[in-house]
């Protein structure tokens, strides 16, 4: 099961939106509504953000959305603050059982 | 509110086993999926597998021939091993929580970890 394929960076400036995609095949993303994204600082450990394509856990903020279409997901962050400046991973349920993860993308606030 | 503590010996050789647990407080055991995740430094995160609260495991192919996920419900623990290691298996290891639902008799069970432990990190050096 190959990773699923994330942009290595992606930056913009405080308020602006940025989207990140999360690409993989009929037997992840494109086969199941279960992809999750997760948010990670460095030395800490991953934070969910979103599942299910678009669902936000309580208390994450609302500026955070997920959607897909066909085998690619997205996450867009609206409004960009510094505190977004981390890595996010999407994640994927499979036809095999089991999980796969994004290759991670570095968010850059400039 | 769950919270995951994990232990487990930080340094090892090449051929040894990797043994790390994963403690489960302040919730249910029951019902829910409990799995382990890896990330080698600098790199992205990589599934391992995943035990529910009846022993029923998935693993991940790639790494199935060496992986054990098991469970101590009495103590509300959950266990990983890992066979002859190499260094390409130097990561810091999370432990993670799969939640689910019980609708009557049957369970069922979300697909997103939503709690996670704080990291091991585990180096295989001769």
């Amino acid at each position: 099961q190959s990773a699923l394929t994330q942009p290595a960076s992606v930056s913009g400036s405080p308020g602006q939106s940025i989207t990140i995609s999360c690409t993989g095949t009929s037997s992840d993303v494109g086969g199941y509504n279960y992809v999750s994204w997760y948010q990670q600082y460095p030395g800490k450990a991953p934070k969910l953000m979103i599942y299910d394509v678009s669902y936000r856990p309580s208390g994450v903020s609302n500026r955070f959305s997920g959607s897909k279409s066909g085998n690619t997901a997205s996450l867009t962050i609206s409004g960009l603050q510094a505190e977004d400046e981390a890595d996010y991973y999407c994640s994927s349920y499979t036809s095999s059982s089991i999980f796969v993860f994004g290759t991670g993308t570095k968010v850059t606030v400039l | 509110q769950v919270q995951l503590q994990q232990w487990g010996a930080g340094l090892l050789k090449p051929s040894e086993t990797l043994s790390l647990t994963c403690g489960v407080y302040g919730g249910s055991f029951s019902g829910n999926y409990w799995g382990w995740i890896r990330q080698p430094p600098g790199k992205g995160l990589e599934w391992i597998g995943e035990i529910n609260h009846s022993g029923s495991t998935n693993y991940n192919p790639s790494l199935k021939s060496r992986v054990t996920i098991s469970l101590d419900t009495s103590k509300n623990q959950f266990s990983l091993n890992l066979s002859s290691v190499t260094a390409a298996d130097t990561a810091v290891y999370y432990c993670a929580r799969r939640t689910g639902a019980q609708f009557r008799t049957t369970y069922y069970y979300y697909y997103y970890m939503d709690v996670w432990g704080k990291g091991t990190t585990v180096t295989v050096s001769s």
